[in-house]
């Protein structure tokens, strides 16, 4: 069956590092990967997406790149800061109903 | 711009009531999508209407859940009656319809519900 496996231990970093995150994912061909943050008591919020002919995508501190022969998508948050602590989920898309099936998430705590 | 918004944003019921879920997507999205996060589960795909018809809804677990989209606007997900593993956070989301590939998803902030 379809698997999205997302660290379920917490990732703690001091502020200033970078964090990576990371997505695999198994019996699956996706055409997309997209990353979301999700805080508590909130819904996700978008924040890349990544095509599967695509190998990475940049955006201000964040970096995503997508590795379909591994099938393993990293997500980079250089020069962390507190407020990037939150859970982060990724979510993968296949080239027939493109809706995000998502994984569990991995909660990001960044010290200062 | 208003973003997604869900009522009620908690809702505590007794098994075998009826409750029901109400979302707003952002004006002018035409998907809307259901999800619900188990307890300690990913956050799992219910249904997708694109305006007012379901265009897949092979997420929705049984026939106790209903949800509807008249006119294209708001939605309604309806569960009953409720069971004890039906508890959960349930999430609307929207995305504009710009034609195929994957769509951002903007997300409500979603409606726990706990059924006792």
């Amino acid at each position: 069956s379809q698997k999205i496996e997302q660290n379920s231990e917490a990732l703690n970093i001091q502020e200033g590092k970078t964090a990576t995150l990371t997505c695999n994912y198994t019996n699956y061909s996706p055409a997309y990967l997209q990353w979301y943050r999700q805080d508590p008591g909130r819904g996700p919020v978008f924040l890349l997406l990544i095509r599967e002919n695509e190998k990475e995508k940049r955006k201000e501190r964040l970096k995503v790149t997508f590795d379909t022969t591994l099938k393993q998508s990293l997500f980079h948050i250089t020069a962390s800061q507190p407020a990037d602590s939150a859970t982060y989920l990724c979510a993968l898309s296949s080239g027939g109903s493109y809706i995000p099936t998502f994984g569990r998430g991995t909660s990001l705590i960044v010290h200062p | 711009e208003a973003g997604v918004t869900q009522f009620p944003s908690h809702s505590v019921i007794e098994k075998g009531q009826t409750v029901t879920l109400r979302c707003d997507p952002i004006s002018g999205h035409d998907n809307l999508y259901w999800y619900r996060r188990v307890m300690g589960k990913e956050i799992k795909f219910l249904l997708h209407f694109v305006k007012e018809s379901k265009q897949d809804e092979s997420g929705m677990p049984n026939n106790r859940f209903l949800a509807e989209r008249t006119g294209g606007t708001y939605s309604t997900l309806k569960v009953q009656p409720a069971e004890l593993e039906d508890s959960g956070v349930y999430f609307c989301a929207s995305s504009q319809a710009t034609g195929t590939g994957a769509k951002k998803l903007f997300f409500g902030s979603g409606t726990q519900l706990s059924v006792l």
